[in-house]
């Protein structure tokens, strides 16, 4: 089984400032996906960034970007001039094609999550 | 719709009662996804549709959870004699037919259930 590590529970930064919140994950799969998620206080989760594992190359999403470590299983991401808008939970999951009868179950397996506040 | 709705998006209820929570996916996607989101937990993958081929329900915690969905769109998920522990954010989440990482799926606001 697949498992998600976010070891920081809660996290600040200061307005225009740069935050890294860190993912770590465990596999024996070769081939899968990563995602930052965002949940702000509405409760509707909301997808920040995704990235292929067989892609080297990190994603980037304006103010938004990852270092993918596929050797080290570890997946940050990296939010640039922060906004008071960025506050929220962020949960790091990972995908990976699972068989089942008449298709491919694309579940997602979700880290504990990292509480992040941005301060004015 | 113009996303995943959820109903209702506050429940309470006594313990031994049942109760049913509602999602209607973004019009088109196939496959729908129910989480339960824990205080202080992630979220716990709970069942999975996928058209018309038999749910995934390999997330379910105990047999007094089931879930349906009819004609491929809106699904209903069904907690019976509710315990205190079944106290979550039940989160629905639909996406088109699987396609690798094109595979995103839209989440609802959720219900949030308290148990007392």
């Amino acid at each position: 089984a697949q498992t998600v590590t976010q070891s920081q529970p809660e996290m600040s930064v200061q307005e225009a400032e740069t935050v890294t919140l860190s993912c770590t994950y465990d596999t024996s799969e070769s081939n899968y996906y990563l995602f930052w998620y965002k949940q702000p206080p509405s409760r509707q989760m909301i997808l920040v960034i995704r990235q292929e594992a067989y892609k080297q190359q990190n994603a980037t999403e304006n103010r938004f970007s990852v270092n993918f470590q596929k050797a080290a299983k570890s997946f940050s991401l990296k939010i640039s001039d922060s906004q008071l808008g960025d506050t929220a939970m962020y949960f790091c999951a990972f995908m990976k094609q699972v068989p089942s009868i008449g298709g491919s179950n694309y579940k997602l397996t979700f880290g504990k999550g990292t509480l992040l506040t941005v301060n004015p | 719709g113009a996303g995943v709705s959820q109903s209702p998006s506050n429940k309470v209820t006594e313990k031994g009662k049942d109760v049913e929570l509602r999602c209607d996916p973004i019009s088109g996607h196939t496959a729908l996804y129910w989480y339960r989101q824990s205080l202080g937990q992630g979220l716990e993958f709970l069942i999975y549709f996928q058209g018309n081929s038999a749910p995934d329900k390999s997330g379910l915690p105990s047999d007094r959870f089931s879930a349906e969905r009819t004609g491929g769109s809106v699904s209903t998920l069904t907690i019976q004699r509710t315990q205190q522990e079944d106290s979550a954010v039940y989160l629905c989440a639909s996406s088109l037919v699987p396609s690798g990482i094109k595979n995103i799926q839209y989440f609802g606001a959720g219900t949030r259930l308290s148990v007392l």
